[in-house]
C-alpha cells in the first residue's frame, strides 16, 4: 500500500535554529497537512495545503512556520527560529481528491534543546 | 472549537475479549473518524462515520455515532495482542474543511 514518508525520523536542534521537516506524500494525492503531537497531549492541526497555497491554518501556525511544495514530490514544514515548546512529534498527512481519509506518515520527533 | 475526548484513557483486556472505547465532542460535525497509533508510529485510519449515519462496521470494528449526545464509540470484537495500540477519534467540522480535531486517545493493551 502506498505510504507517506517523513524524514528525518528524529531531529535535535538548538533553540533559535531553523529546522526543515520533510515529507513525501502519496503520489496522486492533492491535499497535504501537517499535524503535531506534544508528548502526552492531543494531535493538533497545524496547516493544510492545496494547489500550492495554504487552505487552512491553526493559531499554532504563526509567522515562525511555513510550508512549501518545492517540487512535484516533497512537502516541507519549516520552523524559522525554534523554541523549546516546539518540541513535538510532527506528522505529515495527505489525502486524495474526493476522499476524506487522511494517510499519515510515521512522524518526525523534533527535540529543541 | 470542538474537542474529542476519549474514555477510558487506558484499557487493559485479555485476548479474545471485546474492547469498547468512547469519544465525545462538543460542536456539530460532518464526520468522525477513528485512527490507531502503534507506539512510535504514525496514525492509521480505521473507519469513518458520517453525521447522518448511526452505525458502521469494518471487519472486527464497529463504530456508532449519536449526534444528539455528541458521542461515538469504537468496539473491537475478539481482540488480539496485535490490537495493542492507542486509538484516537477525530472529528471534522464542516463540508470543505478537512481539519481534524483529535482526542487524547485511549491506550489499549491486549494481554495474550
Amino acid at each position: 500500500e502506498p505510504e507517506v514518508t517523513q524524514t528525518p525520523s528524529h531531529q535535535v536542534t538548538q533553540m533559535g535554529q531553523e529546522v526543515i521537516l520533510r515529507c513525501v506524500p502519496i503520489s496522486n494525492h492533492l491535499y497535504f497537512y501537517w499535524y503535531r503531537q506534544i508528548l502526552g497531549q492531543k494531535v493538533e492541526f497545524l496547516v493544510s495545503f492545496y494547489n500550492n497555497e495554504i487552505s487552512e491554518k491553526s493559531e499554532i501556525f504563526d509567522d515562525q512556520f511555513s510550508v512549501e511544495r518545492p517540487d512535484g514530490s516533497n512537502f516541507t514544514l519549516k520552523i524559522r527560529s525554534t523554541k523549546l515548546e516546539d518540541s513535538a512529534m510532527y506528522f505529515c498527512a495527505s489525502r486524495a481528491d474526493g476522499s476524506e481519509k487522511l494517510f499519515f506518515g510515521s512522524g518526525t520527533q523534533l527535540s529543541v534543546l | 472549537s470542538q474537542q474529542g475526548e476519549e474514555d477510558p484513557q487506558a484499557l487493559s483486556i485479555q485476548e479474545g475479549e471485546n474492547a469498547t472505547m468512547n469519544c465525545s465532542y462538543k460542536t456539530s460535525i460532518n464526520n468522525l473518524q477513528w485512527y490507531r497509533q502503534n507506539s512510535g508510529r504514525g496514525l492509521v485510519h480505521l473507519i469513518l462515520i458520517r453525521s447522518n449515519e448511526r452505525e458502521k462496521h469494518s471487519g472486527r470494528l464497529r463504530v456508532t455515532l449519536d449526534t444528539s449526545k455528541k458521542s461515538s464509540s469504537l468496539l473491537i470484537t475478539a481482540s488480539r495482542a496485535a490490537d495493542t495500540a492507542s486509538y484516537f477519534c477525530a472529528s471534522s467540522s464542516g463540508a470543505g474543511s478537512y481539519q481534524l480535531t483529535f482526542g487524547k486517545g485511549t491506550k489499549l493493551s491486549v494481554i495474550p
